[in-house]
């Protein structure tokens, strides 16, 4: 069964405090894999594509990595308004994506 | 970057009526628009491919007689929530694909049906 999960369902950090998110996926033919962000009452925040294992992007303070079983979110130094729910989707035909349920992130000045 | 706007942002009903939401593509052209649901604190479900020119496309357990979708233009699909229930509130949100392998999501329709 084709599946995303992500982990941990939460995380608190203090302000400057790096950390990863994970997202782990059982999709068969992977044509890519997203990372959202979504602020509460928002829709979600397009961050990343990433297509194949290996591939790196970054974007600020955020450096998304992928490998054949799942990807990594990693934030640097974080700040307060990086607070918020990440979503991992994988899309798997079509453009239509199966998503995870999120981490939700806080960052404590 | 693409934007996708919906609208209304916010609507209250009563149980019985009938509430459409739009959902524009403002930059770029849809093909194909997705219509999802979020509950608190829950990942968003794919409930239905909205296609321009042809019939939309449910997800299994969704009733495409209550939600009735119509990707009227290359720009434009409508989620029309029929006889609405309070379970039906929801917060609803339309992505579209951007061409580049990438979704644009509009920024959701909060949904409370009294």
């Amino acid at each position: 069964e084709d599946q995303v999960t992500q982990s941990p369902e939460a995380l608190r950090l203090q302000e400057g405090e790096s950390s990863s998110l994970n997202c782990s996926y059982t999709v068969s033919g992977l044509r890519g894999l997203f990372w959202y962000r979504q602020d509460p009452g928002k829709g979600p925040e397009f961050l990343f594509t990433l297509y194949s294992a290996g591939e790196e992007k970054e974007k600020e303070r955020l450096k998304a990595t992928l490998t054949k079983k799942e990807s990594f979110l990693h934030i640097t130094a974080p700040k307060p308004e990086d607070s918020a729910t990440y979503l991992c989707a994988v899309e798997f035909s079509n453009y239509q994506l199966i998503w995870g349920a999120g981490t939700k992130l806080i960052i404590k000045p | 970057g693409a934007v996708v706007s919906q609208h209304p942002s916010w609507v209250i009903c009563k149980s019985g009526t009938s509430v459409k939401i739009e959902c524009r593509s403002l930059d770029f052209q849809a093909t194909t628009m997705f219509w999802y649901r979020q509950f608190p604190k829950q990942s968003l479900m794919l409930m239905a491919t909205s296609n321009e020119g042809s019939k939309a496309t449910y997800e299994q357990g969704v009733e495409k007689d209550k939600f009735l979708i119509n990707h009227a233009s290359l720009t434009l699909s409508t989620l029309t929530v029929t006889s609405a229930h309070p379970e039906d509130s929801s917060f609803y949100i339309c992505s579209a694909p951007s061409g580049a392998g990438e979704q644009y999501f509009g920024p959701g329709t909060r949904l409370t049906v009294t």
